[in-house]
């Protein structure tokens, strides 16, 4: 079946600029994660959904980033105002429940000029 | 010190060899624990979870450690395919969410 997508694929944008990111999970799955990766670094995690809530949110970097997920299935992170440090590729994965494993999307990467 | 630990590489081993990767983790609550492999530019895919007892697929053998708190991961007869970055992820009852360690690099020679 189809797995985890994400879009844009790609996006550059100029800072100061609002960006919003997109996740489609597996059908199905209940558990929705946002991680990022910069360049050369492991996976820091930023925020997941069990249905539409949020249990942990406490690796979001500021309050420049939110995300919400609506109708237990596509979430969206949206970064305010974008910074060059914001810049990384943005992973949205999915599970079919708490402690489930977890499937990843391609990914966005997200430029700030 | 960072909550999963991996060494960076890179491990160079030619074809045929066998590797050994460790990850260690400094949460004793930590339930569940994974072996992902990350290609260039491309998204982490799940190549094994890690049971108490330990586990094998193939060539790809797992294990765990609890009283070091540490995972480990054997490649036996190395593929130049099998090069590619290799990321320990550990979660603990209390959150979902996965740590990652930094991961480790392998580069696989003829």
């Amino acid at each position: 079946g189809a797995g985890v997508s994400q879009s844009p694929s790609n996006k550059v944008t100029e800072k100061g600029k609002d960006v919003e990111l997109r996740c489609d999970p597996i059908s199905g799955h209940t558990a929705l994660y946002w991680y990022r990766q910069s360049l050369g670094q492991g996976l820091e995690f930023l925020i997941y959904f069990q249905g539409n809530s949020a249990p942990d949110k406490s690796g979001l970097p500021s309050d420049r980033f939110s995300a919400e997920r609506t109708g237990g299935s596509v979430s969206t992170l949206t970064i305010q105002r974008t910074q060059q440090e914001d810049s990384a590729v943005y992973l949205c994965a999915s599970g079919a429940g708490v402690g489930e494993t977890q499937y990843f999307g391609p990914g966005t990467r997200l430029l700030v000029l | 010190r960072k909550e999963v630990e991996q060494d960076p590489g890179p491990f160079n081993v030619p074809e045929g060899a066998t590797v050994a990767f460790n990850c260690t983790y400094s949460n004793s609550a930590s339930q569940s624990f994974f072996w992902y492999r990350q290609d260039c530019r491309k998204e982490p895919k799940l190549l094994m979870s890690v049971y108490s007892s330990g586990n094998e697929d193939g060539r790809f053998t797992a294990q765990l450690n609890r009283a070091s708190q540490y995972i480990s991961l054997l490649i036996r007869d190395s593929k130049l395919s099998d090069s590619a970055t290799y990321l320990c992820a550990v979660n603990s009852y209390n959150t979902d969410k996965l740590i990652f360690g930094t991961g480790t690099r392998l580069q696989v020679f003829p």
